[in-house]
C-alpha cells in the first residue's frame, strides 16, 4: 500500500459545527503533515507529527486540533471555523530517516467548505 | 529569506516539449522536487533531485539543476492533455519544511 487516504472528500460545515478530517496511511511512515491549499496556491504547513507527537506547529489559530492516535492515523478537529478557512485540507507522510529529507507523499484532500 | 520563483503560466502543443523553470535563493536546499497537482486533487511526486546532481531522467521527465545560478527545470518530452496540471517546484534542507514556488500551470493544446 503506497498511498495516503483522506476523508472525507467534501465537507460543508456551518460556523458552529464541529467535525474532523480523517487521514490514513499504511507505508510505515512516522511522520504525518496537515496543509491548508487555497485554489492555485502552495500548500501551508499546518501541523507535523513525529512518532506520534506534535513537533511543528505553524501558528495554527486553535479552532483547528490536531490528533495523531496512532502511527497510522492523522485527525484534524475542526470547532468554529470561519468561512476564510474554506481551503482543500491535505495530508501527508514521510520517513524518519535522521539527519536528512523524507520526500512527503500527499493524499487526495478534503475540500471543506464553512458556510 | 527563502524563497522559490516560477513563472506562473506554460502552454504548449500536445506533442511537443514542455520546459519548467524554477529558481531558488536557499543555497542550503539539499533536495528540489517537482510536484504536480491535476484540478482537484492532491499533489504527486514526480521527481526529485539531489543538490549535488546535474540531471536526472526519468521516461518522459529530465531534470536540469543548474546549482551555480540556482535554477532548476523540468523538461516533459511529448507532452501530453493528461499533462496539463500545475506543476510546483519546492526546496527541502534537513528539516521537514517544503519551501515552495506558487506553481506553473501547465495548459496542452491539442
Amino acid at each position: 500500500d503506497t498511498e495516503v487516504t483522506q476523508t472525507p472528500k467534501h465537507l460543508v460545515m456551518g460556523m458552529t459545527n464541529k467535525k474532523s478530517l480523517k487521514c490514513e496511511q499504511h507505508m510505515g511512515h512516522r511522520a504525518m503533515y496537515w496543509y491548508k491549499q487555497k485554489a492555485k496556491k502552495p500548500p501551508e504547513l499546518m501541523f507535523v507529527y513525529s512518532y506520534e507527537k506534535l513537533s511543528i506547529n505553524e501558528s495554527v489559530p486553535s479552532r483547528f486540533s490536531p490528533e495523531c492516535p496512532n502511527s497510522s492515523l492523522l485527525n484534524l478537529h475542526l470547532h468554529a471555523l470561519q468561512p476564510e478557512d474554506s481551503a482543500l485540507y491535505l495530508c501527508a507522510s514521510s520517513q524518519e530517516v535522521a539527519g536528512t529529507y523524507n520526500e512527503q507523499f500527499f493524499g487526495p484532500g478534503t475540500r471543506l467548505t464553512v458556510l | 529569506g527563502e524563497d522559490v520563483e516560477q513563472s506562473l503560466f506554460l502552454s504548449v502543443r500536445e506533442g511537443d516539449s514542455s520546459v519548467i523553470n524554477c529558481t531558488y535563493t536557499d543555497s542550503s536546499s539539499t533536495y528540489l522536487y517537482w510536484y504536480k497537482q491535476e484540478p482537484g486533487a492532491g499533489l504527486q511526486l514526480l521527481t526529485y533531485i539531489f543538490s549535488n546532481m546535474d540531471m536526472k531522467q526519468d521516461q518522459r521527465l529530465t531534470v536540469l539543476l543548474n546549482k551555480k545560478d540556482k535554477h532548476l527545470s523540468l523538461r516533459i518530452a511529448d507532452t501530453q492533455t493528461g499533462d496539463s496540471a500545475i506543476y510546483f517546484c519546492a526546496g527541502a534542507g534537513n528539516n521537514r519544511k517544503l519551501i515552495w514556488g506558487l506553481g506553473t500551470s501547465l495548459a496542452v493544446n491539442p
